[in-house]
């Protein structure tokens, strides 16, 4: 079975310290992941994907994430965070399958303080 | 660019009354999926369509019914709302393949529909 696991409901930082959202993924096939932010009222956004290309994946905002077969991982990060980060985060998989279909994590809420 | 469009953005609707949300895929998208997101709730998969057919079937009521057009847009129904139905309905449009899974999914702003 296919699954996607965030570990954290919701974490918290100070204003420019780092930014860690865990997430780790089983799947019985090549998987690719992705990281969605939903701010407050708003649809889904694309922060990064990753396909099989390179491990370490950049996306928008400063976030990036490291995809790691060894770990089932793949975690996102930001070097500093900002106020304009609070959000909900969702790790996403998606099987290549006829049924296509997406596989969304629970979410981490990301909180920043002042 | 383009992108995929939901239509209304927001919704009051009383209970037993019946709602309708529309969803444009980006052009040349054949696919079409359904999320329903409850308050503090992760996206749960409704239901999806390939080429007018549908292809997936998740969590959705029997009070919904949904289908996609012949210009691939895609319309959910809700009848006889409950008070637990109000959510953001997301839309999210794909084309079929090897392309969707490289390039992942755009999804909708979505549809916020309030029972009262």
């Amino acid at each position: 079975a296919q699954s996607v696991t965030q570990l954290d409901s919701h974490v918290s930082v100070s204003e420019g310290t780092p930014v860690l959202l865990r997430c780790n993924y089983s799947s019985s096939y090549s998987p690719s992941l992705f990281w969605y932010v939903q701010h407050p009222n708003k649809g889904l956004q694309l922060l990064l994907k990753y396909t099989s290309a390179a491990t370490l994946v950049k996306g928008i905002n400063g976030f990036e994430a490291e995809f790691k077969k060894s770990e089932t991982s793949f975690h996102l990060t930001k070097p500093s965070a900002h106020m304009s980060d609070a959000a909900e985060y969702f790790c996403v998989v998606i099987l290549y399958s006829s049924a296509s279909k997406i596989i969304f994590g629970s979410g981490t809420r990301l909180s920043i303080r002042p | 660019a383009a992108g995929v469009i939901q239509s209304p953005r927001h919704l009051i609707k009383e209970k037993r009354e019946t709602a309708t949300l529309k969803c444009y895929p980006i052009p040349r998208h054949d696919t079409v999926y359904w999320y329903q997101q409850g308050p503090g709730q992760d996206p749960q998969f409704l239901i999806s369509f390939y080429e007018k057919m549908q292809s997936d079937k998740g969590s959705i009521p029997d009070r919904f019914s949904a289908q996609q057009f012949s210009d691939y847009h895609s319309e959910l129904n809700m009848s006889s709302l409950e008070l637990g139905d109000s959510a953001l309905y997301f839309c999210a449009s794909s084309l079929r393949g090897r392309t969707s899974r490289d390039y992942g999914y755009t999804f909708g702003s979505g549809t916020r529909l309030t029972v009262v």
